[in-house]
Order: structure tokens, then C-alpha cells, then sequence
């Protein structure tokens, strides 16, 4: 368990609404990534951060924004949510292994419904 | 990133080996080999890794072909719990991203 915990864990929102997702860990590691999951897509990756304010784009980053304002939080926002993020949401950090391991652990997941 | 070619899916029996392949013909010298796989409403977990010599751990082994252009999992006795989707991803060494690109997977059903 490498202390991951996501927020809100299901939520159900209506198209246009704004919407955060929230990622929390509680050993200081320094990477975090936002992947989502779909049917026939596998994971992909949103974002990810490799520091406090230090943020890059993933593969499907289109109209999502994230923030690492400090060491144990990233936030994933979907400024005006679309039907098509609908999707599992997970968060994963990188463990400090060595920078060959590039173990991931991954949270349980946040299930996003957009109306 | 190198890309990776899975079966869809695979079946095994309780108690016996399965041997879940991964071609990644494209695969650059420092790609290092990992797998992850995903049990049934939950996040992915992580199984090994590997370069180039053959790796063991307590949940699988992992062979390595000597061009490093496929790659072999190993459940050296699969159980019901193994049932999941396993993932083969390659990632190259350090750089500032150390990021890990997933696929589609292979899902293994295990049969009692």
C-alpha cells in the first residue's frame, strides 16, 4: 500500500459542469500520473507531474488541466465535462526504486458519469 | 514510445502454468520490459520488470528473448485469483517522464 487515496470515488455530473478529481498520497513521492480507462482503450495517460508545479501532457490531455500545487496532491479538472470523459479515473505514483524500476501503485479508481 | 502486441485473451486451468506472450519487435536497446496486470475492479498492480536476462519474483518469472524482441509471463501456477488483464509495456530508462504507456492487454480467464 503506498498510501493513494482518490476523491470523490463516483460521481455523476451534467455536461458543461466543472469537475476535480482529486489524488492524495502520504509518502512524498515525487511522480504522479492521471490515466483514464475506457472499454477497447485500455489506460491511457492524461497527465502527469514529476513535482511541485512541474506538470507535462500524456496522450489524450485534451480538455483536461491538472495542478500539483504541493508534494502529496495532483488534481485533475475538466473544466466543462463532456459525455466522452466519462471513464474510470486513476491516479498511480512512482515509487523511489531506483529509475529503472518505474514501479507504479495505483489508486482504486474514480468513476466519472457525465450526463 | 516502442509499442507492444498482445493476444487479446487466453485461457488456462487451475494449478498450471501459463506463459503470456509480448512481441516488441521495435524495442530500443535501453527499453527496459514490464508487466502489470489488473484484477476485476481495481487498479493496475505491478508483477516485474526486466532488460535482458530472465527475472523471477514471487508472482511470476519473466523470460526474455535474446534479441529482446519478444517476451514471455510466466505463472508458474495459475490460480483463480491470477484471473485479470495483463499488461506489457515498455518504458526507457530515466529521462524526466518515466512514464508507462499501457496497452489493450491479454485477458487470462482461469478455468477450475
Amino acid at each position: 500500500d503506498a498510501g493513494i487515496t482518490q476523491s470523490p470515488r463516483h460521481k455523476v455530473t451534467e455536461t458543461g459542469t466543472p469537475v476535480t478529481l482529486r489524488c492524495h498520497q502520504t509518502e512524498n513521492h515525487r511522480y504522479m500520473y492521471w490515466y483514464r480507462q475506457d472499454p477497447g482503450h485500455g489506460l491511457r495517460l492524461i497527465h502527469y507531474s514529476y513535482g511541485v508545479k512541474d506538470t507535462d501532457k500524456g496522450e489524450v490531455s485534451d480538455g483536461y488541466s491538472v495542478s500539483r500545487s504541493k508534494t502529496e496532491d495532483f488534481l485533475l479538472t475538466l473544466e466543462s465535462a463532456t459525455s466522452s470523459q466519462t471513464s474510470v479515473y486513476f491516479c498511480a505514483i512512482r515509487t523511489a526504486g531506483g529509475a529503472d524500476t518505474g514501479e507504479l501503485f495505483f489508486g482504486e479508481g474514480s468513476r466519472l458519469t457525465v450526463l | 514510445d516502442a509499442k507492444t502486441t498482445q493476444p487479446n485473451s487466453m485461457e488456462s486451468n487451475e494449478e498450471e502454468p501459463v506463459h503470456l506472450p509480448c512481441n516488441h519487435s521495435t524495442i530500443s536497446g535501453t527499453d527496459y520490459i514490464h508487466w502489470y496486470r489488473q484484477l476485476p475492479s481495481q487498479g493496475p498492480e505491478y508483477v516485474i520488470h526486466g532488460l535482458t536476462s530472465n527475472v523471477n519474483n514471487r508472482m511470476a518469472s519473466l523470460a526474455i528473448a535474446e534479441d529482446r524482441k519478444s517476451s514471455t509471463l510466466i505463472l508458474h501456477r495459475a490460480t483463480l485469483r491470477d484471473a485479470a488483464v495483463y499488461y506489457c509495456i515498455l518504458r526507457g530508462y530515466g529521462g524526466a517522464t518515466n512514464k508507462l504507456i499501457f496497452g489493450t492487454g491479454t485477458l487470462l480467464a482461469v478455468q477450475p
